[in-house]
């Protein structure tokens, strides 16, 4: 089945620990985006990324960092730079801009908390 | 700096009620708004809306989008305790050497009672 998955479902990580969340589509997208919920709150946008080895920094990307080396995965590494990391991270991902009517796909999320 | 702003942030309501969300955007090069419904993890895809004056519609949920005042509604008549929900409005634009992307407001979270 054609999808986004992201893994894993739930993440502990001590202070100070780098940790990467993964994100994986077999839509053919090309676009593909990173957001942090918190609770009782939106969507905020993180990174994103439209082209392979491209992307561009969203509204909170301080203490992120992304990497697009294939068209299907678009991981995000939660760095210790990061003041305030527990959180629920979703990934989606679209066809692009260039295609007029872009409705954007998401996973499933990742539940990150600092412990 | 882009932002989508909605409005109410929560509402309850009871069964039967017509409820109205409302989603207002600056953007740079607007391209479409999208309507989601997240219930427990991942949002899910109500409508899209590119052209001002045209009414979307599925079952009891309907959505219409004004560009020249920058704002969208989206109506749900006769509510359900399964419309239960925090309803996400997003808008795709595509910023001048930016790509396209795809910002969200703060979301309404509905409550229906029975």
């Amino acid at each position: 089945d054609g999808g986004i998955t992201q893994s894993p479902k739930y993440l502990f990580r001590k202070e100070g620990q780098n940790v990467t969340l993964s994100c994986e589509q077999n839509l053919n997208h090309d676009a593909m985006y990173w957001y942090r919920q918190d609770p009782g709150q939106g969507l905020r946008l993180i990174y994103y990324s439209q082209i392979v080895n491209d992307f561009q920094k969203g509204d909170i990307a301080e203490g992120y960092s992304v990497s697009r080396e294939k068209k299907e995965s678009f991981p995000l590494t939660v760095t210790s730079a990061q003041k305030n990391p527990t959180a629920f991270y979703l990934c989606a991902s679209s066809t692009g801009m260039v295609v007029e009517n872009t409705e954007a796909f998401f996973g499933q999320g990742t539940r990150l908390t600092v412990v | 700096e882009d932002k989508v702003v909605q409005s109410p942030l929560s509402l309850v309501v009871h069964e039967g009620d017509t409820v109205t969300l409302n989603c207002s955007y600056e953007v740079t090069n607007f391209r479409s708004l999208l309507w989601y419904k997240q219930e427990k993890k991942a949002p899910t895809f109500l409508f899209m809306l590119t052209s001002s004056g045209i009414e979307k519609k599925s079952g009891r949920l309907s959505s219409i989008l004004d560009k020249k005042e920058l704002f969208s509604i989206l109506n749900i008549t006769a509510t359900q305790t399964g419309d239960s929900a925090v309803y996400l409005c997003a808008v795709f634009s595509t910023p001048y050497n930016q790509g396209g992307k795809l910002i969200f407001g703060q979301g309404t979270e509905l409550s229906v009672k029975p």
